[in-house]
This record gives C-alpha cells, structure tokens and sequence, in this order.
C-alpha cells in the first residue's frame, strides 16, 4: 500500500545504546519530518529534510543523527539513548515544504531504560 | 514568539452533542491555521485549514474560523458521534506558510460515549 511507514512500532532500550528508526514513504514527497511527541508538549520537530541529502534541525535536535541518501527514506538515530529520549517518534512527508498539509506515519513507541 | 494555547481536556460528551474545542494563538502577521486530528494508535492526519482571517476551514462536519480580532481558531461540531474520539491539535504555521515552522499545541483529548 502507498503511503508512509515507520519501524520498528514499538522498541525498548538501554541507556547508552544506538537505536535507528526507520521511516519510509512512497508518495515520492520532496519534504520529511521528524517529530516527537509528549505529554505537555504536543508535536516537536527533531529534524527536516527538503530533498534527498539535504537535512536541517528543527526544534529539538540535540541527541539525534538524520541522513537522506534516497527521497524515500528518512532515519533518526538516537547515537546513545537517554532516559529522555523515551517518547512516541513521528515521521511525516509533505509534497513541497509550505502547506502545512503533513502526512503521518502511524508512530514509533520508544522506552529508554 | 509564536504559540498555540488549546483548552485542557479531557472533554466528555454524549453522542449527538455539540463540540467547541477552544484554541487561541500568538503570532505575528498572518499565520496558517490548522486542525489535526489522531486517532487512536494512529499518526495524526490533516483534519481543516485556514490561510487567512475569516476563512472558514470545514471537513468531516468540523469547522473552524480563522478569527483575527480574536486570535482564536476554535474546533466546532453540531453533533458528534462515538467515532470522532480522537485527540485535536490545533497548529500554526508562520512564515508564508513553511511547514517546517508549524508550531502544535499541547491536543485536547475528546471522548465520546454512547
């Protein structure tokens, strides 16, 4: 089906470890976003990237590793995970970077032990 | 700078009741506004829109006005239903509009109960 995935749904993990998650989508949307969500805080942008090897911070970068080689694909590593990081990771695209209309993956649970 | 403030939920209603989910904003010029929704154990999804005051953005029986005077763009329903549970982030977006800029507010839970 077309459309945007992420994976894996759920993962658990140790302080100190890197964990990658993957996201993929098939619409061949120029722009991709990463996104965390939090009780108290709604959605906050981790990393953006408007084409294919091209990447920029958003609004909570600090802790977190982005790369575009191919339109379709957008992983966020976490280099070495903290308590912090515990959170519901969500991957977007949008078709050219300014009309707010983002299409979601269905998220990716995270629990940092 | 710029920021959304949505009520606190959760909110509780009967099937077949009218909904208002308030949000007010901060921003300078002439943002973007939109309503998304997320259903449970989904992402969120594009639910309405407005570019510019006294636009109305409707979907879904939803609707919601851009109000200028007021800085508020509030979620409003005639008679909402058990599957419209789901909690509602209202969003902005400065900056002609750049998504990158979008800026969420914290959500209102929304349950309906038959």
């Amino acid at each position: 089906d077309a459309g945007i995935t992420q994976s894996p749904r759920y993962k658990i993990t140790e302080t100190g470890r890197q964990v990658t998650l993957m996201c993929h989508q098939t619409w061949s949307h120029s722009y991709m976003f990463w996104y965390r969500q939090d009780l108290g805080h709604g959605l906050r942008l981790i990393y953006y990237s408007a084409a294919a090897d091209i990447t920029d911070k958003g609004e909570v970068p600090d802790g977190y590793v982005v790369s575009r080689s191919k339109t379709e694909n957008f992983p966020l590593t976490l280099e070495s995970a903290t308590r912090s990081q515990t959170s519901v990771y969500f991957c977007a695209s949008e078709t050219s970077g300014n009309t707010g209309e983002l299409f979601f993956g269905e998220g990716s649970r995270l629990t940092v032990l | 700078g710029d920021s959304v403030t949505q009520m606190e939920g959760p909110v509780t209603l009967s099937e077949e009741a009218f909904l208002t989910i308030n949000c007010t904003y901060t921003a300078t010029g002439y943002p973007s506004l939109f309503w998304y929704v997320q259903y449970p154990g989904e992402g969120l999804q594009l639910l309405l829109k407005a570019t510019k005051a006294d636009d109305k953005g409707s979907n879904k029986g939803f609707e919601a006005t851009y109000r200028k005077e007021t800085t508020s763009f509030h979620l409003e329903k005639g008679s909402v239903q058990v599957s419209d549970s789901a909690v509602y982030f209202c969003a902005l977006s400065n900056y002609g509009g750049a998504t990158n800029k979008l800026i969420f507010g914290t959500g209102t839970l929304l349950a309906v109960q038959p």
